[in-house]
């Protein structure tokens, strides 16, 4: 699987949107951008992932470069609950690619 | 929907004893369960891949005799730590893929189990 760059830390003021960027230079043409979050002490939990189109649900949106390389995920009105690690991984489809590979991720602090 | 609960939340253990947890998936059937840990500070790591009714496949460095994996149902499997160390202590994690799914096999987390060993 592509390896994934993400930023260590970032704040971002409550009520705005907060911005997380990832670098993915390697991504094959099968392969899905997921993003997971993980909030101090407990599992974490799935937010959105894409392949090639930009894609929203009630969580979060996620942008995708046209050539794939990067990605963006905003969480449109970021909230305290929303402070968390965030973590980018890109996972290629099908049996037998099931696997996540975890980096550092983005630790992102929501400040009122 | 897509929830996966995990018993205990918290262990307390000796040295040298056994603990098992358990890892359901509540609303949906797993073909393949994940296990993972993670200690303070750190990402997880992947520890085994456990398909149901199958042996697990463990990643390198995870002792198979240590970690006992069993996946004898769609919605449950169980990680038995023998004889506990105090390095086991540590976060352990499962997650779950949805049986059926042509798509893009989303994994949902356990919310973890956390182990002490004294």
């Amino acid at each position: 699987d592509a390896k994934t760059t993400q930023p260590p830390s970032m704040d971002c003021a409550e009520g705005r949107a907060a911005n997380l960027p990832c670098n993915h230079s390697t991504i094959s043409g099968n392969e899905y951008v997921y993003w997971y979050r993980q909030i101090h002490s407990q599992g974490p939990q799935y937010i959105i992932h894409g392949l090639k189109n930009n894609e929203t649900n009630e969580m979060a949106s996620l942008i995708i470069t046209e050539d794939r390389k990067s990605s963006t995920l905003i969480l449109p009105h970021a909230t305290l609950r929303d402070t968390a690690v965030y973590y980018c991984i890109v996972r290629a489809s099908g049996a037998g690619s099931y696997q996540l590979t975890f980096g550092k991720g983005t630790k992102l602090s929501v400040i009122p | 929907g897509a929830v996966v609960s995990q018993h205990p939340s918290r262990v307390i253990c000796k040295s040298g004893t056994s603990v098992k947890i358990e890892c359901r998936s509540l609303d949906f059937q797993a073909t393949t369960m994940f296990w993972y840990r993670q200690f303070p500070k750190k990402s997880l790591m992947l520890m085994a891949t456990s398909n149901e009714g199958s042996k697990a496949t463990y990643e390198q460095g995870v002792e198979k005799d240590k970690f006992l994996i069993n996946h004898a149902s769609l919605t449950l499997s169980t990680l038995t730590v023998t004889s506990a160390h105090p390095e086991d202590s540590s976060f352990y994690i499962c997650s779950a893929i949805q049986a059926g799914r042509h798509s893009t096999d989303t994994q949902y987390f356990g919310p973890g189990t956390r182990l002490t060993v004294l």
